[in-house]
């Protein structure tokens, strides 16, 4: 049973486009966390949300958590080459263990 | 601190023989996790220790694999009796608290 719903799957845009990925669940986390992921690499943590509603922003990468804590999403403004990776959503529930999602894999073409 | 360092980054082996990786986390981190993770797939939770003490075994992990964590510090993970099915990226994460792991570059095991 997957818990974490990531889409979509894969994304291919333009340089200097916006897009959205999304991490849904019928499950409430007490925490969500979103990685990025190279080829050959282990995932690099990018922001950690825990309040429903909350809203982190990173440069051009804004993060948002549901209401309910129950889904995610990741919006980034402005996209470059160096966007390019495995976007990773993971949640945790309490206990010490985080959940993945399969990913959204973005290519942003120059 | 280099981070969590994991060795080997890369290992192929015949199947039936048994696999040995390590996993040295960052030094002040309590929390050892393991995952494995294979193509177009997330990472999939293994085990996971608290210091020493191994808490939490996922049903993914059958009795050919063995996780310890010795002396708190430093983690192995054997497969005994390799499998095709066994290929796949490893990866070793640790932890202060629960929320922001840092992860390693994992051991990429080939079985043939």
């Amino acid at each position: 049973t997957q818990l974490l719903e990531q889409s979509p799957q894969f994304l291919s845009i333009q340089e200097g486009e916006n897009l959205t990925v999304y991490c849904n669940s019928s499950s409430v986390f007490s925490s969500l966390q979103w990685y990025r992921q190279e080829p050959g690499e282990g995932p690099v943590l990018l922001v950690t949300v825990v309040t429903g509603g909350e809203v982190k922003k990173l440069k051009r990468l804004t993060f948002q958590f549901g209401d309910a804590r129950k889904d995610s999403s990741l919006h980034i403004t402005a996209a470059q080459p160096g966007d390019t990776g495995l976007y990773l959503c993971a949640g945790g529930r309490g206990d010490d263990k985080i959940i993945f999602g399969k990913g959204t894999r973005l290519h942003i073409l120059p | 601190d280099t981070g969590v360092s994991q060795n080997p980054r890369h290992k192929i082996t015949k199947r039936g023989q048994n696999v040995t990786f390590r996993c040295d986390p960052i030094s002040e981190h309590n929390r050892l996790y393991w995952y494995r993770q294979t193509l177009g797939q997330g990472p999939e939770f293994l085990t996971y220790f608290q210091n020493e003490a191994q808490l939490e075994k996922s049903r993914l992990l059958s009795d050919r694999f063995s996780a310890e964590r010795p002396k708190g510090s430093f983690s192995t993970l054997e497969i005994q009796r390799t499998e095709q099915g066994d290929s796949a990226m490893y990866l070793c994460a640790s932890s202060i608290h629960r929320d922001g792991y840092t992860f390693g570059s994992g051991t990429r095991l080939t079985v043939v």
